[in-house]
Parts: structure tokens; sequence; C-alpha cells
């Protein structure tokens, strides 16, 4: 099985960009998990959905958001990006249910100028 | 609300050594419970995973950990460390029941010498 991919790998925006990052799970996985991983907060998560809905969610501004389509794939967009938006987002998936393992993508490195 | 603490952010240790790295976490429910390792230049990757049964459990490449539940430990165990090994290491936990949403430790570093 093809493991997850998020595109771009990288990107450079401006302040008060915004940005949209995509993930494709792997086949058969129906929940996508968001993460943000920085050096000073390490690794944060962000949000989950399941089945096209958000089913859980972190601690962050209403300016991260994120949806899924029918076919699991999922995108994350940030509107209005910060400087301290800069971080590496990463993406996992599984099946959903309980006892699961998450599988984690490359990630997409964003740098904010 | 869901914690986990690593209590060595930085450990340096020659090829051979024994490792140990210790995890914490504070939740009041059940959990289930992870090491992952991120490999210079890698991506994030499962060692081993706790879900229930044996306390202890065996991952790839030689790691395994122990389940304490009386002291909320997740401590990860390897008897000979290589080269090889020098990655980061994360802690994890998930509430049973909300599988995707984990909680991350802040990561130790392990370099290990030739």
């Amino acid at each position: 099985k093809a493991g997850v991919t998020q595109t771009p790998r990288y990107l450079i925006k401006t302040r008060g960009q915004q940005v949209t990052l995509s993930c494709s799970p792997i086949s058969g996985h129906r929940s996508v998990s968001w993460y943000q991983q920085t050096p000073g907060q390490g690794l944060q998560f962000l949000f989950e959905y399941f089945s096209e809905t958000q089913r859980n969610k972190g601690n962050f501004p209403g300016r991260f958001s994120g949806r899924q389509f029918s076919n699991s794939r999922s995108e994350m967009n940030v509107s209005t990006l910060e400087l301290g938006d800069s971080a590496l987002y990463l993406c996992a998936s599984s099946y959903g249910v309980s006892q699961e393992t998450q599988y984690f993508g490359p990630g997409t490195r964003l740098l904010v100028l | 609300a869901q914690s986990v603490s690593q209590h060595n952010h930085h450990v340096i240790l020659s090829e051979a050594a024994s490792l140990e790295l210790g995890c914490n976490y504070s939740y009041g429910g059940t959990v289930n419970l992870f090491w992952y390792v991120q490999y210079p230049g890698q991506h994030l990757q499962l060692l081993l995973k706790y879900f229930s049964g044996d306390p202890l459990v065996k991952g790839i490449k030689g790691f395994e950990a122990e389940f304490i539940k009386s002291k909320f430990s997740f401590n990860l165990r390897k008897p000979s460390v290589q080269w090889s090994d020098t990655a980061e290491y994360f802690c994890a936990v998930n509430a049973r029941g909300n599988t995707g949403k984990l909680i991350f430790g802040q990561g130790t570093t392990l370099q290990v010498k030739p």
C-alpha cells in the first residue's frame, strides 16, 4: 500500500497570505489528523476529520481550518499567515476506529516571511 | 487535560550502551500509548504501541517498552544501541475511543557515537 502523501512538500509565503495544504491518506483509511511541529512547541494536534466531519479539534485559532472530501483526502487552510505559523505540518491517517495506529506523511514545511 | 512528559531532552550514548527513555502521561481514563521515531530527514515512524494486555511490548529494531499503570509511565528501552538509532523519539498517548487525537511529549534527541 502507498503511504500517506502530502503536497506540496515545501512552501514559502509572506505574512497575511493564506495557504492550503493537501493530504492523501492510505487507501481505506477514513480518519485524517493534522499536526503542527515546531522546535519550540513540539508536535501539536490541530484537528481530525473522519468521514468528512471534523471529529476532534485542538487549541488553534480559527485561522486554521480543514476539510475532508468523500475520497478521504483532506486539506488544511491557514488564513492571514503569521510568522509564527512557520512549521512542519504533518498529516496522519488511520481507519478511525478504536485501538488504532496513526501513520504519518512526510509533512509540508511552511516558511512564512 | 491530557499531557505527556518526556524526561530527557537530549541523550548522548556510545554504541552498545543501554538506553532508557522516560515517558509519563497525565490522563484519568484508559489510554493507548505509542513511541514514534523520526530519523534525520525522514517522517515519523511507529516504533511500538500498547493498547491492552501484556504491559511489556516489543517493537521494531530491538526496542521495547513497559507500561506501568500505577506510575502512568511508558518507558522505552533498548539493551544495546547502534549508531543508526540516532534520531528523535516521541512518546504519545490518545484516549481510548478518541484515537484521532494524539498528544505528544516534547521529544528526546538521541545521539549515538560510533
